[in-house]
């Protein structure tokens, strides 16, 4: 059964910091991997979408890598601003493509 | 607004009433997906329907559940008799096809008094 784990569980960083949040999986056996981010009480936004060939993805501050074989995966937030204050939620398809896993999220705060 | 739609957002019943919710997903994407979140946690996977046809279903839903994706538009998740471990975040996600990203929408938040 496919386990993913997201260290630290809460981060609290002054704005401005470059910050690295952390995503593990039991099984490499994935199609592809997604970063979320949701907001107190909403649904969740998808931020970044790699595929399990991919060893990277970069969206404006946003960059994700994957490391398929170790089963890790990082989300890179550069120059944090208060705005970027939420839950950032990792997520695996396995390989039949009918389940997306979670991690249990990091909830972030930028303070100004 | 072209994304996922859920509804209602907000459900407060009382124990032993049934409850439905609606997905609509967006237009195309033929994969649909419901979750369950509670306070603090990541989401957790309930059921799975490709097309019409559900796929996968978890040992999280019990007999009280049962979703539906009738002509593999929208679809229903409906919970009978509801009980205090009900209550949650409810969400609905949808993708275009095996590779591609799954988007969500708002969610129904229930409540179950």
């Amino acid at each position: 059964k496919q386990e993913v784990t997201q260290i630290p569980a809460a981060l609290s960083v002054p704005e401005g910091e470059n910050l690295v949040l952390n995503c593990s999986f039991t099984d490499s056996a994935i199609y592809n991997l997604q970063w979320f981010r949701q907001d107190p009480g909403k649904g969740l936004t998808s931020l970044l979408l790699i595929q399990s060939s991919q060893r990277e993805q970069t969206s404006g501050r946003l960059n994700a890598s994957l490391d398929k074989s170790s089963g890790r995966s990082t989300l890179y937030i550069a120059a944090s601003q208060p705005g970027d204050s939420a839950t950032y939620l990792c997520a695996v398809f396995n390989n039949a493509g009918n389940m997306l896993t979670f991690g249990g999220g990091t909830r972030l705060m930028v303070k100004p | 607004d072209t994304g996922v739609s859920q509804d209602p957002r907000h459900k407060i019943t009382k124990r032993g009433q049934n409850v439905t919710f609606r997905c609509d997903p967006i237009s195309e994407h033929n994969r649909l997906y419901w979750y369950r979140q509670t306070l603090g946690q990541g989401p957790e996977f309930l059921t799975y329907f490709q097309n019409e046809a559900q796929l996968e279903k978890s040992r999280l839903l019990s007999d009280r559940f049962s979703a539906e994706r009738p002509k593999g538009s929208f679809s229903t998740l409906e919970i009978q008799r509801t009980e205090q471990g009900d209550s949650a975040m409810y969400l609905c996600a949808t993708k275009a096809g095996q590779y591609t990203e799954a988007f969500f929408g708002q969610g129904t938040r229930l409540t179950v008094v």
